[in-house]
């Protein structure tokens, strides 16, 4: 079954540590990839999104992905990380423009400690 | 503000109700999805309409049913509500021709005591 799975439910840095988020995808068939992000008590926000364009996709805040079909993985990662990025960050997958497919992982959530 | 409207953000019912959450997409876009996300289950896709028809369903049990009206916005219905039908509910939605971006509301947080 295609699914997405994210290493790792909680992860906690210093400000001005690297942030890597990992998500791993299981699909014989290359997807389209997101990152989406959840600050507290509101939707899910887009990130960045790979459409089989540049294999390095850059996102909003700083944020960049890089797909890499060899160990089906989408990871995000930004150099320096700041308080404001403390949120909660789901990675999804999809196989289709209608979305019906797309799948979210469970979920990472990031704490920036000062 | 992803332009996407939910209401009501809380409600608090207790088991056996029924209640109905509402949705309205952003301008111009004709398909709506619903989302269950809890603890446990984490985010799970329930539903999807297109222009007033139902297009895919996912995890959506029985007792849950939606409709898009023709104004496109959406409501979906949960009865005979049980405990472990607390949870977030999001609606999203998706211009035309996009490449699989969706647009969240703040969701509906239902708490069934």
């Amino acid at each position: 079954a295609q699914s997405v799975t994210q290493l790792g439910s909680h992860v906690s840095v210093s400000e001005g540590a690297l942030v890597l988020l990992r998500c791993n995808y299981s699909s014989s068939v290359p997807p389209y990839l997101f990152w989406y992000v959840q600050y507290p008590n509101q939707g899910l926000q887009l990130l960045l999104k790979y459409t089989s364009a540049a294999t390095l996709v850059k996102g909003i805040n700083g944020f960049e992905a890089e797909f890499k079909k060899s160990e089906t993985s989408f990871h995000l990662t930004k150099p320096s990380a700041h308080m404001s990025d403390a949120a909660e960050y789901f990675c999804a997958v999809s196989w289709s423009y209608n979305n019906n497919d797309m799948r979210f992982g469970a979920g990472t959530r990031l704490t920036v400690k000062p | 503000d992803s332009g996407v409207t939910q209401t009501p953000k809380h409600l608090i019912t207790a088991t056996g109700q029924r209640v109905t959450l509402r949705c309205s997409p952003r301008s111009g876009d004709l398909s709506v999805y619903w989302y269950q996300q809890s603890l446990d289950q984490g985010l799970q896709f329930l539903i999807q309409y297109y222009n007033g028809e139902e297009r895919a369903k996912g995890n959506i049990l029985e007792r849950f049913s939606a409709q898009q009206f023709p104004d496109l916005h959406s409501e979906l219905n949960l009865s005979s509500l049980e405990l472990g039908d607390s949870a977030l509910y999001f609606c999203a939605s998706t211009p035309a021709g996009s490449t699989g971006e969706l647009f969240f509301g703040e969701g509906s947080r239902l708490t069934v005591l």
